[in-house]
């Protein structure tokens, strides 16, 4: 079983829509929950993290966080062409000695 | 602020041979990260530094893969030799906090060398 999880895509949204993105990562212990945007040939950018179950609002992003599930999801509302990218989800356990453990990423396509 | 610079940007060299990638941080920042991400894949770390001390290196291949950060400043990572599946982007990344999950100290990553073994 892959530490963190994420379908790979890719996530197809017409412009304007809600894209929703889902990661399940599987060490219980794990606290610190993130999610970077990777535009093609670039490197990733932090656009959210998560620390406490609930969801978390930044603009047009809601990160949501359910730990007695293991999973982390990622709203985007009114998507737009611009936010076509591979979404990386990243978990940070204290047992795996801090490190931050990255998903697959899903490919996301907002299409006009 | 000037970003996180990593040179070369593209490398293409044989099996066997040898090949460095240099990374420069964030004035500052005293946290160094090496990542690996191969095609279709999330980045996977390589090896972390403090200053110029290792904090992490279990998932860094000692056998052929070696790194140092002396004045604790730029990096560099090397493999020597190399093998096909090697190839991969090589993140550098850096942060002004002792590990990785601080929120108001993200980790900022540089544009990444692309490394093609044939």
């Amino acid at each position: 079983q892959k530490e963190v999880e994420q379908n790979s895509g890719p996530l197809s949204v017409p412009e304007g829509a809600i894209a929703s993105l889902n990661c399940t990562y599987s060490d219980r212990v794990s606290q610190s929950f993130f999610w970077y945007r990777q535009y093609s040939g670039k490197s990733p950018e932090l656009i959210m993290s998560i620390y406490s179950n609930g969801d978390k609002e930044d603009g047009r992003f809601t990160a949501q966080l359910n730990k007695a599930s293991q999973y982390v999801s990622l709203l985007i509302r009114d998507s737009q062409p611009s936010d076509s990218a591979t979404y990386l989800c990243a978990v940070i356990s204290t047992a795996a000695g801090n490190k931050l453990t990255f998903g697959g990423g899903t490919r996301v396509l907002v299409k006009p | 602020e000037a970003g996180v610079a990593q040179s070369p940007r593209y490398k293409i060299i044989e099996k066997r041979q040898s090949v460095a990638f240099w990374c420069n941080p964030i004035s500052g920042h005293a946290t160094l990260y090496w990542y690996q991400q191969i095609l279709g894949q999330g980045p996977k770390l390589l090896i972390q530094f403090q200053n110029n001390g290792v904090v992490d290196d279990s998932q860094l291949p000692k056998d052929r893969f070696s790194a140092e950060r002396l004045k604790g400043v730029d990096s560099t990572l090397k493999i020597q030799p190399a093998k096909l599946e090697d190839s991969a982007v090589y993140l550098c990344a850096s942060s002004d906090a002792p590990g990785p999950g601080a929120d108001n100290s993200p980790l900022h990553f540089g544009n990444g060398t692309r490394l093609t073994v044939t």
